[in-house]
């Protein structure tokens, strides 16, 4: 089955960049998505890339994507301590109509 | 965006006792619904895709005569945990999707299943 990769931890200074990656399996979705997940509440989508381009911006988030080597990263500019959150990146299978989630990276921000 | 809310937010039950929970679509159609279990600084798992009108599809390992779930209307489904047990305990969420448009799936905030 599909199987989606991320580092667990990442810790920034606030004002720095964050870089959160993931790797995954199935190369046949047409999106991919970045969410991010509070403690204790649900999960807010945050951007997505259609699969036929390699960046996207969003105000301060970039997402990159390597199709040849299944990677894909999500750069957040001047974090802030507002970003400090589990993000989890997310692939659709089952002809797009599931989503398997990455293993989550908590990001936290330190002053 | 499009709400999806869940009821409770958080449910503390005795051991042996069944607990529901909702979700429901606040202001858009969802023909398909989806339940996810999420344990704690691990990420989310499907649990079933809930179709309206027909049966839910399970997951492989996950327990359907435990589970219980229905999807009565376009804006509704249910998860019923029958004769929980500690194990589980969790973080349930549901996320759906707009049937009219768009595949992004909108997630409920979640519920925090305690069962002691």
């Amino acid at each position: 089955g599909e199987d989606v990769e991320q580092s667990l931890f990442l810790s920034v200074r606030e004002g720095d960049s964050s870089v959160i990656n993931c790797t995954y399996t199935d190369s046949s979705s047409t999106y991919l998505y970045w969410y991010k997940q509070e403690p204790g509440a649900g999960l807010q989508l945050l951007t997505y890339i259609f699969s036929n381009m390699d960046m996207k911006q969003d105000q301060r988030l970039t997402v990159l994507l390597n199709k040849k080597d299944k990677h894909l990263s999500l750069r957040i500019a001047d974090t802030q301590t507002g970003d400090s959150a589990i993000y989890f990146c997310a692939d659709p299978t089952g002809g797009g109509n599931k989503l398997t989630f990455g293993t989550g990276t908590q990001l936290k921000v330190e002053l | 965006g499009a709400v999806v809310s869940q009821h409770p937010s958080w449910v503390i039950c005795k051991s042996g006792t069944s607990v529901k929970i909702e979700c429901r679509s606040l202001d858009f159609q969802a023909t398909t619904m989806f339940w996810y279990r999420q344990f704690p600084k691990q990420s989310l798992m499907l649990m079933a895709t809930s179709n309206e009108g027909s049966k839910a599809t399970y997951e492989q390992g996950v327990e359907k005569d435990k589970f219980l779930i229905n999807h009565a209307s376009l804006t509704l489904s249910t998860l019923t945990v029958t004769s929980a047990h500690p194990e589980d305990s969790s973080f349930y969420i549901c996320s759906a999707r707009d049937s009219g448009l768009g595949t992004e799936a909108f997630f409920g905030q979640g519920t925090r299943l305690t069962v002691v």
